[in-house]
């Protein structure tokens, strides 16, 4: 099983609904999650933290099923500049303050007009 | 600057030659990531440094890849006789330690090998 898993899409939606995707973790010691987003050909860029108790960030809604080992991020009111790959990522630290960072294969979203 | 500045920002070379990739991290920040990623791809993990400590280098594809890290600050990546499919992008990246902080990424170098 791999360590983070992402559906690859590509989930296509069209503008103004709602979408959610998942991705699952197979440690269950990890502590800290993220959602990034990568546009075409760039770098990723952090979208959010994932909160134990969820969060929110306008649009955007994270959150996190530690006994089912998932996170997901909701998206509503679609826009098209939203069309993007978004990365989980799970962050491990063992001990010591040295970190075990995990990046998800990313799930791709294209918003149609 | 404020982010992570990796240079250059892009690089062709003929196979076989050498080449040196350069990150600069955030200031104050002690953990530094190199990563790759291919057309299409995911991110592929490579090396970390933390700190003063022995870097992890699990991630590494074959001896041809060496990093390090001067000064607990900026980072070389350094691959030897370069093949084809050395050819991606190579992101660094940069993070506090002891907070578990998220990772800021540099714009990338695109390695294109010929």
């Amino acid at each position: 099983r791999k360590e983070v898993e992402q559906d690859p899409g590509p989930f296509n939606v069209p503008e103004g609904a709602t979408v959610a995707f998942n991705c699952t973790y197979s440690n269950s010691a990890s502590q800290s999650f993220f959602w990034y987003r990568q546009d075409c050909r760039k770098e990723p860029k952090l979208l959010m933290s994932v909160y134990s108790s969820g969060n929110e960030d306008g649009r955007f809604t994270a959150q996190l099923n530690r006994a089912s080992q998932y996170i997901s991020l909701l998206i509503r009111d679609s826009k098209l500049s939203d069309s993007a790959t978004y990365l989980c990522v799970v962050n491990l630290s063992p001990s010591g303050g040295y970190q075990k960072v995990t990046f998800g294969t990313g799930t791709k979203l294209q918003v149609i007009p | 600057g404020a982010g992570v500045s990796q240079s250059p920002s892009n690089k062709v070379t003929e196979k076989g030659k050498d080449v040196e990739l350069r990150c600069d991290p955030i200031s104050g920040h002690t953990a530094l990531y190199w990563y790759r990623q291919s057309l299409g791809q995911g991110l592929e993990f490579l090396i970390y440094f933390q700190g003063n400590s022995a870097p992890d280098k699990s991630g590494l594809p074959s001896d041809r890849f060496s990093a390090e890290r001067t000064g607990g600050s900026v980072s070389t990546l350094t691959i030897q006789r370069t093949q084809q499919e050395d050819s991606a992008v190579y992101l660094c990246a940069s993070s506090l330690v002891g907070q578990e902080g998220p990772q800021h990424f540099g714009d990338g170098t695109r390695l294109s090998i010929l």
